[in-house]
């Protein structure tokens, strides 16, 4: 089993909102984590986001909209990118990673799709 | 600005070696670690190490172990990653990134750099 899940695709209407979810294996608290969050579009590398811990602990990117945000479901044990008032610029690729047994660890990733 | 800018494409055989550069721009070069990460076409992200610039330190991950080496000249503010015995499943694009140190704040990458293993 992967460390970190992703969905493979996710599809929502412009203005909407969209929940990307990176769930970690089992046995792997998301509550340790800090959790990052990477946007790659066709044809260029990845660019960085956020990270979540906690409300106490978290960064926006320079340049980032408020409108990205991220959580956690300790329920579900996982982390969660929430992109609000989507438009048609949101649709990427998206990843999360954390960092676990000395590594840096990715998500497979998600397609958002805008339309 | 800050900007990392890597070497060109290569083609390579397998069982040959590959040396990928990453110059730094914008900022002092010692004062970040540079990472690797490749990602194969239409794949996911794959780590692969981390440098730290200031002395040297290097950290792989396990499946490269061996097989790939992380340097610098600071002279030059620029970073080289060695990938050897190269096989077509290293086919991919291979990015740097500027990290601040322990944490996972990635930015910026490079372009990226395609390697392409083929006999």
């Amino acid at each position: 089993q992967a460390v970190l899940t992703q969905p493979s695709s996710l599809s929502a209407s412009p203005g909407a909102s969209a929940s990307l979810t990176c769930t970690l294996r089992s046995g792997i608290n998301v509550g340790t984590y800090r959790i990052y969050w990477y946007q790659q579009k066709p044809g260029s590398p990845p660019q960085f986001l956020l990270w979540y811990k906690s409300d106490s602990d978290k960064y926006q990117g320079s340049g980032v909209p408020s409108r990205l945000s991220g959580s956690k479901d300790a329920s579900a044990n996982a982390g969660i990118l929430l992109i609000s008032g989507l438009q048609s610029e949101d649709e990427a690729d998206y990843y999360c990673m954390i960092w676990h047994n000395s590594a840096w660890v990715f998500g497979g990733g998600t397609k958002l799709t805008v339309l | 600005q800050v900007q990392l800018v890597q070497s060109g494409a290569e083609v390579k055989k397998p069982g040959a070696s590959v040396k990928v550069s990453c110059k730094a721009s914008g900022y002092t070069f010692t004062t970040f670690d540079i990472h690797w990460v490749r990602q194969a076409t239409g794949q996911g992200l794959e780590w692969m190490g981390w440098m730290n610039a200031n002395n040297g330190d290097t950290g792989y991950a396990q499946k490269f172990q061996g097989r790939v080496s992380m340097t610098r000249s600071t002279y030059i503010s620029t970073a080289y990653m060695e990938l050897s015995s190269l096989r077509s499943e290293d086919t991919a694009v291979y990015y740097c990134v500027r990290v601040v140190r322990e944490t996972g704040w990635f930015d910026p990458w490079g372009r990226g750099t395609l390697v392409t293993v083929s006999s």
